[in-house]
């Protein structure tokens, strides 16, 4: 059973524009949200998180909301840039895990940034 | 701080080969993470480490699959007698063990099981 669930395998924007990636989630035990970022032949790389107790939060360019009752978060990058060009991940770790580094991973969502 | 390091990069396997992987984390990292990452899917986890204590391990992880960590420092994942289901990017990542916990990743070793 697929717990996080990012619904949308690519994602094509144009520089300077809006890119918003979406997930959703089943598993009401999740307490903290991540997506991490990754470039072909690299390991993923933390971007942004949230905490349960929050609806947004907020770093640079990047802006995650998060929807309790819908079991849904969304990562806003504000301008997208070239650079940003990568597949992005949503994770979740369970409240009742032992480690915040047992994380549960979306497919991920391939972005494209068109200069 | 030359990040977390895994060796090989790649590796091409007989099916029925035993293999075995490295990970070095960062040196002050006292968490080690192994994960599993197959086409299309984000990374799975399948065991994690604080010190040399293997704390948790998935049930993804058969009773071929063995991870260790002596001392605290590098880690080793091996898989026995491998299948081409096994045939995927096995990632690291190590962390800091206080309050939010950093996942670090390595590049990943990429399994190919013919």
């Amino acid at each position: 059973d697929q717990q996080v669930k990012q619904n949308s395998p690519s994602l094509s924007v144009q520089e300077g524009r809006i890119s918003i990636l979406n997930c959703d989630y089943t598993n009401s035990m999740f307490d903290y949200f991540l997506w991490y970022k990754k470039y072909p032949a690299e390991g993923p790389t933390f971007l942004i998180s949230i905490s349960s107790i929050k609806d947004k939060n907020e770093d640079g360019r990047f802006t995650v909301f998060l929807n309790k009752s819908a079991k849904h978060l969304s990562l806003h990058i504000v301008p997208s840039q070239p650079g940003d060009s990568a597949v992005y991940f949503c994770a979740a770790r369970d409240a009742g895990g032992t480690s915040y580094g047992k994380l549960t991973f979306g497919q991920g969502t391939i972005l494209t940034v068109h200069p | 701080d030359t990040g977390v390091s895994q060796n090989p990069r790649h590796k091409i396997t007989k099916r029925g080969q035993n293999v075995t992987f490295r990970c070095d984390p960062i040196s002050e990292h006292n968490r080690l993470y192994w994960y599993r990452q197959t086409l299309g899917q984000g990374p799975e986890f399948l065991t994690y480490f604080q010190n040399e204590a293997q704390l948790e391990k998935s049930r993804l992880l058969s009773d071929r699959f063995s991870a260790e960590r002596p001392k605290g420092s590098f880690s080793t994942l091996e898989i026995q007698r491998t299948e081409q289901g096994d045939s995927a990017m096995y990632l690291c990542a190590s962390s800091l063990s206080h309050g939010f916990e950093k996942l670090f990743f390595g590049s990943g070793t990429q399994l190919s099981v013919l």
